[in-house]
């Protein structure tokens, strides 16, 4: 069936420097992809998302980066802080409805 | 407050005893999911609507039923409980399926589901 992979599945940064994520995904016809953060005992929350039209969204800090010939697309966060500490999700579309996720990345930002 | 509710959020029970996990949006959202979180293998969609009386299968239908009656409600039904079904379960709904303009969803609070 299709899927999503996600990497890394653990991603220690220094506070300051920058993290990144990658997800791979398998159904080319594959047209939405957003990106979830979940801290620990809560609930997930979109922070960014991005469609199939577009290459590179930015919000603040965050930025997502969409490669569809590759099949991959990437969460970039810059001067991380203590607070981006979380696990962070990506997820794409499967048929018309479906949603796919990926397997989580936790995310640790030393202080 | 817009919200998405869950209840029980924490729920114990024996095999095979009969179960519902409510849902309830107030957003007035047509699209409703139900996903399990287990560790290492992130969030897995059980069912998906896209409105009433529409719903769907996700990756891993086995062992739940859903219905949707009405638009703000979606329960989680198990009718016969195993110790796999073991999770932690997330409703979650977002304004219209994902070919919108908006397609953000929002989670409920979780429901932990343990099954002796």
């Amino acid at each position: 069936g299709e899927n999503v992979e996600q990497h890394p599945s653990t991603l220690s940064v220094q506070e300051g420097d920058s993290a990144v994520i990658k997800c791979t995904y398998s159904d080319s016809a594959s047209n939405y992809f957003p990106w979830y953060k979940q801290e620990l005992g809560k609930r997930p929350q979109l922070i960014i998302d991005i469609r199939s039209n577009v290459g590179e969204k930015k919000d603040q800090r965050i930025a997502v980066t969409l490669n569809k010939t590759a099949k991959h697309f990437s969460l970039h966060i810059t001067e991380t802080q203590p607070e981006d500490s979380a696990v962070y999700f990506c997820a794409t579309t499967s048929g018309t409805y479906k949603y796919i996720f990926g397997t989580g990345t936790r995310l640790k930002v030393l202080a | 407050e817009a919200q998405v509710t869950q209840n029980p959020r924490y729920l114990i029970t024996v095999t095979g005893k009969k179960l519902t996990v409510t849902c309830s949006q107030n957003m007035n959202h047509e699209y409703m999911s139900w996903y399990r979180q287990d560790p290492g293998l992130g969030l897995r969609q059980i069912y998906y609507s896209m409105n009433v009386e529409v719903t769907d299968k996700g990756d891993v239908p086995e062992g739940y039923k859903v219905s949707r009656k009405e638009k703000r409600n979606f329960p989680l039904i198990l009718e016969s409980p195993s110790p796999n079904q073991t999770s932690l379960y997330f409703c979650a709904s977002s304004l219209l399926g994902f070919g919108a303009v908006n397609n953000e969803q929002f989670f409920g609070p979780g429901t932990r589901l343990t099954v002796l």
